[in-house]
């Protein structure tokens, strides 16, 4: 079938300006991960789902990170307010259920903050 | 704390050549370690998991605990084996999550 799905491939924006990144998991996959690939940081965790919740936020870097997953399907991560830092390639994975199942990971979203 | 701490950044060997990616952890708790790996221009895959003790595309790696390592070994290193390769903890108790290392690049020179 097909694999995690991520919309757009590549995001170009200005300083300052918000952006909508989208995940689309594998069909039935309850539990869905996002994690940010950069030069500096490597492959770090931002966020999880379990269904439509988020237990654990911890890994977003600042309150201008903020995600939502609705339908237990999509995913959506927004970024206001976007700062150079925020350059980077954020994927986003899913697995038949949480902690003992194989991630599966998309193409990745690379995001350009001029 | 949870960390995962690959020392190289790039290894560079020759095609035939015996490689081993260094990967250890930091974790309280039982460790479950995955290497995943992401080929040039391609979406990071699962290459091998420690708990099903699998060998893929000639790769092994054995957990240590005693070391507290997940070395990633393979004989005879082959130039399609050029790629990314990242260590990961899972965190049970915080949903899966897991804690990557920070990556060594591997090339297979001809």
């Amino acid at each position: 079938g097909a694999g995690v799905s991520q919309s757009p491939s590549n995001k170009v924006t200005e300083k300052g300006k918000d952006v909508e990144l989208r995940c689309d998991p594998i069909s039935g996959h309850t539990a869905l991960y996002w994690y940010r690939q950069s030069l500096g940081q490597g492959l770090e965790f931002l966020i999880y789902f379990q269904g439509n919740s988020a237990p654990d936020k911890s890994g977003l870097p600042s309150d201008r990170f903020s995600a939502e997953r609705t339908g237990g399907s999509v995913s959506t991560l927004t970024i206001q307010r976007t700062q150079q830092e925020d350059s980077a390639v954020y994927l986003c994975a899913s697995s038949l259920v949480i902690r003992v199942e194989t991630q599966y990971f998309g193409p990745g979203t690379r995001l350009l903050v001029l | 704390a949870q960390r995962v701490t690959q020392p190289e950044k790039l290894l560079s060997v020759f095609k035939g050549a015996p490689v081993e990616l260094k990967c250890n952890y930091s974790y309280s708790g039982s460790p479950e370690l995955f290497w995943y790996v992401q080929y040039s221009r391609q979406r990071l895959q699962l290459l091998l998991r420690h708990i099903s003790r699998e060998s893929i595309k000639g790769f092994t790696a054995d957990l240590n605990k005693g070391e507290t390592s997940f070395h990633l070994k393979k004989p005879f290193a082959q130039e399609e084996d050029s790629a990314m390769y990242y260590c990961g903890l899972m965190i049970y108790n915080q949903g899966g999550k897991l804690i990557f290392g920070q990556g060594t690049e591997l090339s297979v020179k001809p």
